[in-house]
């Protein structure tokens, strides 16, 4: 089983739903991200969390939000989507002990908004 | 914050033979982590090798290697006797080794190999 997983993988929304992606791990980091990933762009940080208690914003959070259900769990939400929020969405995940803290990717959420 | 740049959007290499991806990076930083990431059409981003700042020693995993010239700033992917799966995107990526930030990646725009049979 993968160690990072994310559903659902493909979503194709309208403008104005709310959305909800998921990100679930099974490696027992306690740091968890969310990026998004634009055409000739990269990857960008959305939002980041070192603990359950800890939600932190990125780069690019407006129109974002997160919650850290538990050690394992990292949901990101699009309260009102609008198309310009048509991207693939990866959640990433970390542990600050290991080897240079190497974070490690979900198999990303292509998300279209119409 | 820390900006990344990969030079070439596209490469290709004939199967069996050696490609070299450049990434240069910006930073005033003395220390600091360089990843090189894959993503093969199925997107998944997949670590293929990484550099801590403060070793001299160029990393080695399997077939691919990198030139880090930290004065220079830069951090090229060598892949050698390049097979069929290799072809992906690339990604040059950038953390900071500080730990009271997001510690998050900076991440080049990627560099599109192609693999030729």
């Amino acid at each position: 089983d993968a160690d990072v997983t994310q559903t659902p993988r493909n979503r194709i929304t309208k403008t104005g739903k709310r959305i909800m992606l998921e990100c679930s791990q099974t490696k027992g980091h306690d740091r968890m991200y969310w990026y998004r990933q634009d055409p000739g762009l990269g990857l960008r940080l959305i939002y980041y969390s070192f603990d359950v208690k800890d939600i932190n914003k990125g780069e690019i959070s407006d129109g974002y939000s997160v919650s850290r259900q538990a050690q394992a769990k990292f949901s990101l939400s699009l309260e009102s989507a609008i198309p310009n929020q048509t991207a693939l969405y990866f959640c990433a995940t970390s542990d600050p002990g290991g080897v240079t803290d190497t974070q490690y990717f979900g198999p990303g959420t292509r998300l279209t908004v119409l | 914050a820390q900006t990344v740049t990969q030079s070439q959007p596209e490469m290709s290499v004939q199967e069996a033979e050696t490609v070299t991806l450049s990434c240069t990076y910006d930073t005033s930083e003395s220390d600091y982590y360089l990843f090189w990431y894959k993503q093969p059409p199925s997107r998944q981003m997949i670590l293929v090798i990484r550099q801590e700042a403060y070793k001299q020693q160029n990393a080695t995993e399997n077939r691919f290697s990198v030139n880090f010239q930290k004065a220079a700033k830069s951090f090229s992917l060598k892949i050698s006797d390049s097979q069929l799966g290799d072809a992906a995107m690339y990604f040059c990526a950038y953390r900071s080794l500080d730990q009271t930030g997001a510690n998050n990646l900076f991440f080049g725009t990627g560099t599109r190999l192609t693999v030729i049979p």
